[in-house]
């Protein structure tokens, strides 16, 4: 069955510079949810789209921005970059309207270190 | 505010039934008990979900307390590959908006030969 897919799996940048992760959900789920998980932490909720409309918003920097298109696909992007950003960030979806639950299921993540 | 409550830690012998156990005395009656667990620095995996019935996959089982305050999942043949962080999260499932799933501390299950 098709995942949720991520990219780029891996990034490196400088401070200060500016990065842009993509996501694109299992098909025909309408939810995208970005999460980031800093070493040794456990994944902490950023934002969330449903319907390319912003749904839900956690712990996201206001330097981050997110956005989910008309395909569905979502891209993060983040800019002045700081050596803290340096996390595994995840991508998850789902399909809402069903009835037991909305299943929430995990990309493989995108490694973005900071240097 | 932690929803949840689990074990920091526990270990499980290879073969056996892992029981990992859940507090979620503030549960709401229209909140889900999910389970997800976290191998090394992969994706989180979806395991199983229930509202107030003991649910049963391929995977593992879930058992929920009668007044719905605690909950276990229960491996019932752990392989070393169970070893992995066990998130336990409770979780609004109205579909008017997509709610998300908030981790907390889990429990780390090591399944040792």
């Amino acid at each position: 069955a098709a995942g949720v897919i991520q990219s780029p799996r891996h990034l490196i940048k400088e401070k200060r510079e500016t990065a842009t992760l993509k996501c694109y959900p299992i098909p025909r789920h309408d939810t995208v949810y970005w999460y980031q998980q800093g070493p040794g932490q456990d994944p902490q909720f950023l934002i969330s789209f449903y319907e390319k409309m912003q749904s839900d918003k956690g712990s996201i920097p206001d330097r981050f921005s997110a956005q989910q298109f008309s395909d569905y696909h979502s891209e993060l992007n983040m800019s002045s970059l700081e050596l803290g950003d340096s996390a595994l960030y995840f991508c998850a979806s789902s399909l809402l309207g069903i009835v037991y639950g909305n299943t929430i299921y995990f990309g493989e993540g995108s490694w973005l270190t900071v240097v | 505010d932690a929803k949840t409550t689990q074990p920091p830690s526990m270990d499980c012998a290879e073969g056996r039934a892992a029981n990992l156990p859940c507090n979620h005395s503030t549960i709401s009656g229209n909140e889900y008990v999910y389970w997800y667990r976290q191998i090394h620095s992969q994706g989180p995996q979806y395991i199983i979900h229930g509202l107030k019935n003991n649910e049963t996959n391929e995977m593992a089982s879930l058992i929920i307390t009668e007044d719905r305050k605690s909950s276990t999942l229960i491996l019932p043949h752990a392989t070393l590959r169970d070893t992995a962080v066990y998130y336990c999260i409770v979780r609004p499932a109205n579909s008017n908006s997509g709610y998300a799933l908030n981790f907390g501390k889990g429990t780390s299950l090591l399944v040792t030969p």
